[in-house]
């Protein structure tokens, strides 16, 4: 059963659109959110590691915040291009020491 | 800097037989952890090695199964295979055991089994 659950399962947005989704994880014994991009017929990337309440990070036009307290993190793109079309997936160690991730959101941008 | 080697990249089997994969990590990375992702389904946590030693399990059936070696490279196991077992697998690298510290994927293997 999976405990981290991804918003929206999929997004389609035009070129030039900003968007964002969404990380819930269980709030309890919180150690790091990581975030990965996974393009098709590549490997998962990874894009931030968070561990900070508040924590908010960038790389170019995609940023990342996190709520520790509430148990979830944010991802936004800014000015989506069509090379940001993956699926973006977010992750955190469970109990087993294990990576458990969510099921991802895959974004699509159309030029 | 070499990243995670897996082979073959596809893989097409029988049901009932047994396959054997295949991950090189990132040299110096001790960690190599294994998951499965079927269609509509999150990457799903097979099990993790270090130091030559499974640290941790996910929940599957025993005809799941892996190994590492001296050098770190490790291997994964499924005997009698089942149609189910259809899936991409991943194995992931890291310089400390558990995934606190991030993964460098592999490309995967991709089984198919008819």
């Amino acid at each position: 059963i999976l405990n981290v659950e991804q918003s929206p399962q999929s997004l389609h947005v035009q070129e030039g659109d900003s968007t964002n989704f969404t990380c819930s994880f269980p709030s309890s014994n919180f150690y790091a959110l990581h975030w990965y991009r996974w393009e098709t017929a590549k490997s998962p990337e990874a894009l931030f590691v968070m561990t900070l309440n508040g924590d908010e990070k960038k790389k170019g036009r995609i940023s990342a915040t996190l709520n520790t307290k509430e148990g979830y993190s944010y991802l936004y793109i800014k000015g989506s291009q069509p090379e940001d079309s993956a699926t973006y997936l977010c992750a955190f160690p469970g109990n087993n020491n294990d990576m458990r991730f969510g099921a991802g959101t895959r974004l699509t941008v159309k030029p | 800097k070499a990243g995670v080697t897996q082979t073959p990249r596809y893989l097409i089997k029988t049901r009932g037989q047994q396959v054997t994969l295949s991950c090189s990590p990132i040299s110096g990375h001790r960690s190599v952890s294994w998951y499965q992702q079927t269609p509509g389904q999150g990457l799903q946590f097979l099990f993790e090695y270090f130091s030559e030693t499974q640290r941790n399990k996910g929940n599957f059936p025993g005809r799941f199964s892996g190994r590492q070696f001296s050098n770190s490279r490790s291997e994964m196991n499924v005997s009698t295979l089942e149609l189910g077992d259809s899936a991409l697998y991943l194995c992931a690298s890291s310089y400390r055991q558990g995934g606190n510290y991030g993964y460098t994927f592999g490309s995967g293997t991709r089984l198919t089994v008819v």
